[in-house]
């Protein structure tokens, strides 16, 4: 059974920074592309994130774009997501998801169950 | 890549049939999927490639359309069927969602 974990996520200043990570475990994580999707208070969808399985390469929505870092770690079938220099409209529930290929141009599938940034002072 | 939703709400009763259209700002194929997200939960694909059902998906929901035009159906709506969904464009980066439809009892 896929299962993604994610964590990390809390409140935070603006300005401020998190790491949030995803855990992945009943499929073969390096075999996958992983993506990123976030859920605003008034629960719309906005993808903010890919990386290859091989985590050579990256994708960037122009709202996250030199602010958020995306690396993966495949000996510990792990996702990490750095936000850094957060605003307030960075507040959202962060979700986590399973590619369908080795290629982030592919659809996705499985998410996890999301955990919550809030960005506040 | 916008993706346009309606309605943004309905209110059915449970065997009626439900129907949601989502309108793609330009061609996307058939690259969209559609996600039923219940309250307090992560999306679930329901949907891929417009028409085909993922497994353990019940033969009740089905969508269809391809190019920009999209219909996501419920043939006799289950109590279970509460939820908000979504459409969902991959034909290009970045993905975009509608703005999903609440489906209410």
């Amino acid at each position: 059974e896929v299962q993604l974990v994610e964590s990390g996520g809390g409140l935070v200043q603006p300005g401020g920074s998190v790491r949030l990570s995803c855990s992945a475990s009943g499929f073969s994580f390096s075999s996958f592309a992983m993506h990123w999707v976030r859920q605003t208070p008034g629960k719309r969808l906005e993808y903010i994130s890919a990386i290859s399985r091989a985590g050579d390469s990256t994708f960037y929505a122009d709202s996250v774009k030199g602010r958020f870092t995306l690396t993966r770690d495949n000996s510990k079938n792990t996702l990490y997501l750095q936000l850094s220099s957060l605003r307030a409209d960075d507040t959202a529930i962060y979700y986590c998801v399973k590619g369908l290929s080795g290629s982030y141009y592919a659809s996705f599938d499985y998410w996890g169950q999301g955990t919550l940034v809030t960005v506040s002072s | 890549i916008q993706m346009t939703q309606s309605p943004s709400s309905l209110s059915a009763s449970v065997g009626d049939k439900v129907t949601i259209t989502c309108q793609a700002s330009q061609d996307i194929d058939v690259y969209l999927n559609w996600f039923q997200q219940k309250p307090g939960k992560a999306p679930k694909l329901l949907i891929y490639d417009a028409s085909n059902l993922e497994t353990g998906v019940p033969s009740r929901f089905s969508g269809r359309g391809s190019g920009t035009d999209f219909i996501f159906t419920i043939s006799s709506l289950q109590p279970e069927d509460i939820a908000t969904y979504y459409c969902q464009q991959y034909e290009d980066l970045p993905r975009t969602f509608g703005h999903g439809t609440k489906v209410e009892i």
